[in-house]
């Protein structure tokens, strides 16, 4: 098993440019989420899904979209990036809610 | 959201057994309390789960007092390699519940 896999590893972007953040998990894995962490931050939830089709927002979703058209993957946009988007994205998956998280190795995006 | 409070960063020598302690005064009937490692560069990962009394496996174990009001993970004969951020979570759910990792621990292991 890959486990879960986040492509691109960096990214650099202008400001007004979107892009699209991909998560993959072969774990056969019904939730799955987006985080960002800010340099000598926490994690901050950004959004959720609880099984294909089903999505939600976290604690900061702005200026982010998420989908979930099958189990394995849930792909992260950004609709109109800013430099207060500059951070390193994480993406997850459980089996079940409340088991543990398994995340995947980050995607380091920077703003200009 | 039952919040969580943590020591912002603690040291220790290699061998020793470590303690950090995590206040959560709000902690709801359903909450499980998780505690997750990070290294430099890297997704967290997951190292344990309880929900009252004492919890261990393979790497650590936790402690949880009858009031459930904090919890203490205890990591045994620390090595260098247990150099990370260590975070302290409480809640079942994701999404409304905002289940945040806060600022976690740094714990700093010295030769």
């Amino acid at each position: 098993n890959a486990g879960v896999t986040q492509t691109p590893k960096f990214q650099v972007l202008k400001t007004g440019q979107s892009m699209t953040l991909q998560c993959a998990q072969d774990m056969n894995h019904e939730y799955m989420s987006w985080y960002r962490q800010d340099p000598g931050m926490g994690l901050r939830l950004i959004h959720y899904s609880v099984g294909a089709g089903i999505t939600d927002q976290g604690e900061v979703p702005n200026g982010y979209n998420v989908s979930r058209s099958t189990t394995e993957d849930f792909p992260l946009r950004l609709l109109s990036a800013a430099p207060s988007q500059t951070s390193v994205y994480f993406c997850a998956s459980s089996q079940t809610r409340g088991n543990e998280q398994f995340f995947g190795p980050g995607t380091r995006l920077t703003v200009l | 959201l039952a919040k969580t409070t943590q020591p912002i960063s603690m040291d220790s020598y290699e061998g020793q057994e470590v303690n950090i302690t995590c206040s959560h005064n709000n902690i709801a009937t359903n909450d499980y309390i998780t505690w997750y490692q990070q290294f430099p560069s890297q997704g967290p990962r997951f190292i344990i789960q309880g929900y009252k009394t004492k919890v261990t496996n393979e790497v650590a174990s936790l402690f949880i007092p009858a009031d459930r009001k904090s919890s203490t993970l205890s990591l045994p004969r620390v090595s260098l390699s247990d150099t990370a951020v260590y975070y302290c979570l409480v809640g079942v759910y994701f999404g409304n519940e905002k289940l945040t990792f806060g600022t976690g621990t740094r714990l700093t292991i010295i030769p």
